[in-house]
């Protein structure tokens, strides 16, 4: 069974820095690209970035570009999401996906705020 | 980036009802369109996959179909467990987009 778990959200300053992980099991991690999908309160869902299969090609949606960094360790079945110079309009719950979308984790929840 | 125009955004329905969301896609993705349905505190789940595959699980009420450049979710007999919002998401090229999302309400 294909598992998305993701941790590493919770309440941080505006400008401060965060790390969001998400442990997948169920499947060869390193045969899939990955991605992150966010939607803020109340909103819709917004594509955030994605990943190739060894890490080599990276893609980042225009509102997070130079801010975020994604990133994967094979080895660990893990990717990870850097988010840098948090802003208030980051907030949302951020989740883990298996492009084409078919699996998703259950989210965290990312807060910025003072 | 191509735009993904979903209507309407809120629906007041019935149960029994047939219910149909629309997709407008600002050029051509192909098939590459995914349906999902998210309900209050939950995670998106796949219910279309190329725009017309019914995915896993998913019963044979929920249907996809496309007509051009618009793409449409059809749920025929409403029942009380369709109730929640519904996205369309094209992923033809980078970056993949969302459509704004229907919510469901029942009158």
């Amino acid at each position: 069974e294909v598992q998305l778990v993701e941790s590493g959200g919770g309440l941080v300053q505006p400008g401060r820095s965060m790390k969001l992980s998400c442990a997948a099991s169920g499947f060869t991690f390193s045969d899939y690209y990955m991605a992150w999908v966010r939607q803020a309160p109340k909103k819709g869902l917004e594509w955030v970035a994605s990943i190739s299969y060894e890490g080599s090609s990276t893609y980042y949606g225009d509102s997070v570009k130079g801010r975020f960094t994604i990133s994967r360790d094979n080895a660990k079945s893990t990717l990870y999401l850097q988010m840098n110079s948090l802003r208030s309009e980051d907030t949302a719950t951020y989740y883990c996906a298996r492009p084409p979308f078919a699996y998703w984790g259950q989210g965290t929840l990312v807060t910025v705020s003072s | 980036d191509i735009q993904m125009t979903q209507s309407p955004s809120s629906m007041s329905v019935s149960l029994g009802d047939t219910v149909t969301i629309t997709c407008r896609a600002s050029q051509d993705v192909g098939i590459y369109v995914n349906w999902f349905q998210q309900k209050p505190g939950k995670s998106p789940r796949r219910m279309i996959y190329r725009a017309t595959n019914l995915a896993d699980g998913v019963p044979s009420r929920f249907s996809g179909s496309r007509s051009g450049s618009d793409y449409s979710l059809t749920i025929s007999s409403l029942e009380s467990e369709d109730v929640a919002d519904y996205h369309c998401l094209q992923y033809d090229e980078y970056p993949p987009t969302f459509g704004s999302g229907t919510k469901l309400e029942i009158k």
